[in-house]
């Protein structure tokens, strides 16, 4: 199927510190999401994007967290500063209709 | 309501017998139903999906059945293989908000076995 990728796969970082997760969706593309998985539970809705605007965000999506595509390029998310409970399995996913999503393979982020 | 409830969270199969699970929504106005299989340290990966104007469907092995009046949907797996071992998770577009966004059930942990 298309294929989503994500820059960089693992990340370890100290607690109040800035990351930035990087995604690049497939090149036709419309739709882009932000879905969050803590080991062993399913994903979580974080935020969805089109047109260059945020169209909604979930209560995960704490004031720490900005997206941004600037100029169609890669579909970032960027935590500052980053808190413990940020750990988890960041997953970008990209669709052409806004229903059928296709999710990268996930940055691992560990918050010490 | 924006919840998707999957069961079982566990279930372990014979090699060769059917698998089975079972998910339900409250959005009636969901009207796309996707399943993502995932296996450990990988991305979910869309497996079968089915829109609200369909009752049934099916991919080579995978069955997906959707009971709108009910509110629920169910994936399942024929002839199971070894190599269907791994997550599954079903999920719904929640059509009531004002953009498009997937809800996962909690997903389903299959294991084939021999």
């Amino acid at each position: 199927g298309p294929k989503v990728l994500q820059i960089p796969s693992h990340q370890i970082i100290d607690m109040g510190q800035m990351v930035t997760l990087n995604c690049d969706p497939v090149s036709n593309h419309l739709y882009f999401y932000w879905y969050k998985q803590i080991l062993g539970q399913q994903m979580e809705f974080l935020v969805n994007f089109y047109n260059g605007k945020v169209m909604e965000k979930s209560k995960l999506f704490k004031d720490q967290f900005s997206v941004e595509r600037p100029d169609g390029s890669y579909f970032t998310l960027k935590i500052q500063p980053t808190a413990l409970e940020d750990s988890a399995v960041y997953f970008c996913a990209s669709s052409l209709d806004g229903d059928t999503q296709y999710f990268g393979p996930g940055t691992r982020l560990l918050v010490l | 309501g924006e919840q998707v409830e999957q069961l079982p969270s566990i279930l372990r199969v014979q090699e060769g017998s059917s698998a089975s699970i079972n998910c339900s929504y409250e959005d009636s106005a969901s009207n796309y139903f996707p399943w993502y299989k995932q296996e450990p340290g990988e991305n979910p990966k869309l497996i079968i999906d089915i829109r609200s104007n369909m009752e049934r469907k099916q991919i080579q092995e995978l069955i997906v059945l959707l009971d709108k009046k009910a509110k629920r949907f169910s994936l399942h797996i024929t002839d199971t293989q070894p190599g269907d071992s791994a997550m599954y998770f079903c999920a719904a577009i929640i059509a009531s908000s004002s953009f498009s966004k997937l809800v996962f059930g909690q997903g389903t942990s299959l294991s084939v076995v021999p």
